[in-house]
């Protein structure tokens, strides 16, 4: 069972674009949304988090919005750099256990 | 100061032996999660042990089992490898179950062929 919708599978920006990757969730019981991003030969690391109390959270070029009603959460990215090219995992958690989506993989083009 | 290490990086296999994986957390952390990222499929939650105990597992047959070691480094043992058990496992760690801190190792990749 996929608790945890992730999409687009992949997603082609170009550089200075905001590319938003979204993910759908069916446990209420969910209460910790973090995102990971992964590099080729590299284990995934926590990019940013949020708890369902907010609706919006932002460090640095990443944003996560968060819409409790309808069960959704997006990551968007700003002024996207060739860097930021990398696979991107959204997950959720109610406990000690990450359920995480399939990835999104992004590329940026210059 | 040092991140997750596992090893080996690689491990070919042939289809029914045995397949042995291991991971040293950070130092300090006490909590170690496996993790099975096949193609596609994203990241399936396997086992996660807390000092010393098997706290929690997914849903994987018996054949994928662990232990955690008084240092708190951990070994993942795939028995009667199958195929479809080709992917890369991940070792993460964390402070006593912490989810905010969960720091991920680069992974072992094992092919089964």
């Amino acid at each position: 069972q996929q608790q945890v919708k992730q999409s687009p599978q992949s997603l082609i920006v170009q550089k200075g674009g905001i590319p938003i990757i979204n993910c759908a969730y069916e446990n209420t019981a969910f209460d910790y949304f973090p995102w990971y991003q992964q590099f080729p030969g590299k284990g995934p690391a926590l990019l940013i988090a949020i708890r369902p109390d907010v609706s919006e959270k932002k460090e640095g070029r990443f944003t996560i919005s968060f819409n409790k009603s309808a069960k959704q959460f997006s990551l968007h990215i700003m002024d996207s750099q060739p860097g930021d090219s990398a696979t991107y995992f959204c997950a959720a958690s109610k406990d000690e256990k990450l359920t995480f989506g399939t990835g999104t993989r992004l590329t940026i083009i210059p | 100061e040092a991140g997750v290490t596992q090893s080996p990086t690689h491990l070919i296999k042939t289809r029914g032996q045995q397949a042995t994986l291991r991971c040293s957390p950070i130092s300090g952390h006490t909590s170690v999660y496996w993790y099975q990222q096949a193609l596609g499929l994203g990241l399936q939650f396997l086992l996660w042990y807390d000092e010393g105990e098997e706290r929690n597992r997914g849903n994987f047959p018996p054949r994928f089992s662990g232990r955690q070691f008084p240092n708190y480094s951990s070994e993942l043992n795939v028995n009667a490898l199958e195929l479809e058990d080709s992917a890369l496992y991940l070792c993460a760690s964390s402070l006593h179950a912490s989810r905010e801190g969960y720091t991920f190792g680069s992974g072992t990749r094992l092919t089964v062929v």
